[in-house]
């Protein structure tokens, strides 16, 4: 299996740009999560879905910010617009529910806003 | 909320010595507890897992108890190698939540 599948692993973009990140989940995996990692406050959840639908949103910063997942094998992050203050590493994981104490990060996503 | 608090790293050990993390939470109900491992440039890896107190889990030489009644998970290793300097995380799956939350993390230098 490929694993958790992000791209692109470095943006860079300037302040007020939309930005979108990508993710493909591991095949037959159900649940997907979206992690943002930065030094100031380590690893935090941002959201969440469980066969697609999303479960907790809570911890999306604001309107900005804005998570979707199409179909079982797709979801994107998209933030819109940046501020310099989203740098961050975005990383996306995925789980099976029988092995619900499992999950599988992909690489991340290095976002630069300038 | 619930929380997980980590020892400040990095720490820095000569090869073949011992390894302790401190990992200590804070969460209502009986949560399962984690340590994943996070070497440059990739994303996390589980290591190792404990459902229920008391249990422990272990992988790769690296062992945690679950001790409910200090409310801790602690990272050790008898012997570390090179090839285990990562950061490590602690994290914590509460009672009917798939989320996970994380400890900030330690850095473990391993010198030769």
């Amino acid at each position: 299996d490929a694993g958790v599948i992000q791209s692109p692993r470095h943006e860079v973009t300037e302040m007020g740009q939309e930005v979108t990140l990508r993710c493909k989940p591991i095949s037959g995996h159900d649940y997907l999560f979206w992690y943002r990692q930065t030094m100031m406050r380590g690893l935090e959840l941002l959201i969440y879905f469980n066969n697609n639908v999303p479960i907790d949103d809570s911890g999306m910063p604001e309107d900005r910010f804005s998570a979707k997942m199409p179909n079982a094998s797709f979801s994107t992050l998209k933030i819109q617009p940046s501020e310099p203050r989203d740098s961050a590493v975005y990383f996306c994981a995925s789980s099976f529910y029988r092995a619900k104490y499992e999950q599988y990060f992909g690489p991340g996503t290095r976002l630069t806003v300038t | 909320g619930d929380s997980v608090t980590q020892m400040e790293g990095p720490v820095t050990l000569s090869e073949e010595a011992f390894l302790t993390i401190n990992c200590t939470y804070t969460a209502t109900g009986y949560p399962s507890l984690f340590w994943y491992v996070q070497y440059p440039g990739e994303g996390l890896q589980l290591l190792l897992k404990a459902t229920k107190a008391d249990d422990k889990g272990s992988n790769k030489g690296f062992e945690a108890t679950y001790r409910k009644e200090t409310t801790s998970f602690h990272l050790e290793k008898g012997s570390v190698q090179v090839s285990d300097s990562a950061v490590y995380f602690c994290a914590l799956s509460a009672t009917g939540r798939r989320a996970l939350t994380f400890g900030s993390g330690t850095r473990l230098q391993v010198q030769p």
